[in-house]
């Protein structure tokens, strides 16, 4: 139990165009997910926490119209980076917090998204 | 001074060796503790929760201590698939995890 699923797991885009990451767990309801970014050998780094049905808590230096988070509904959460550039480029991983049972304050991480923006 | 530090790494150690890794928070506030192991460009994966009492799972053994805000974890007869990065996470209250840089284990036969 507890997996999380991301889509895609790779894209490679051009400069300029925005590009939808999806979050799902599948077996489990999550009010809460978060996103982060990982640049290489580097840690990751919490980018922002998406709450079901209200609006995301981006961290600081995040840019909320950049990277649009919706989390429609209590088990798919997405992250759509506009108007991609290079600097974008990174791994991109969310996470999901169960809403309640024996994994209640642990976080289940998905496979993760590698964004390569050219 | 970051929020999470841990020892800068990596680590290169024969098989067989025992290896500790430490850590320590800023934030005394913090709630939970756990590492997490990270192979290369895969997404992390729990590894252990860490307790004020200390605990053991097999060959690996974390400790916390609240009142130096630190945490340690050691690897007994460490294995060739114990290669992988090791990251010490915090969570302050609310849910947020909060990821140390990591440290790189590298076993070598």
């Amino acid at each position: 139990g507890a997996v999380v699923s991301q889509h895609p797991s790779r894209v490679i885009c051009k400069s300029g165009t925005s590009v939808k990451i999806e979050c799902r767990s599948l077996d489990f309801q999550a009010t809460t997910m978060f996103w982060y970014r990982q640049f290489p050998k580097k840690s990751l780094m919490l980018m922002a926490t998406s709450n079901e049905g209200s609006k995301a808590t981006y961290e600081q230096g995040v840019e909320k119209d950049k990277f649009l988070i919706n989390h429609a509904s209590l088990t798919l959460s997405t992250l759509t980076v506009t108007s991609a550039h290079p600097e974008d480029s990174s791994f991109y991983i969310c996470s999901a917090r169960p809403l309640s049972g024996t994994y209640y304050n642990e976080q289940f991480f998905g496979p993760g998204t590698r964004l390569t923006v050219l | 001074r970051k929020e999470v530090e841990q020892d800068p790494g990596p680590f290169n150690v024969p098989e067989g060796a025992t290896v500790a890794f430490n850590c320590t928070y800023s934030n005394s506030a913090s709630q939970s503790f756990f590492w997490y192991r990270q192979d290369c460009r895969k997404e992390p994966k729990l590894l252990m929760s860490v307790y004020s009492s200390g605990n053991e799972d097999g060959r690996f053994t974390a400790q916390l201590n609240r009142a130096s805000q630190y945490i340690s974890l050691l690897i007994r007869d460490s294995k060739l698939s114990d290669s992988a990065t090791y990251l010490c996470v915090v969570g302050p209250q609310g849910g947020k995890l909060i990821f140390g840089q990591g440290t790189e284990l590298s076993v070598k036969p």
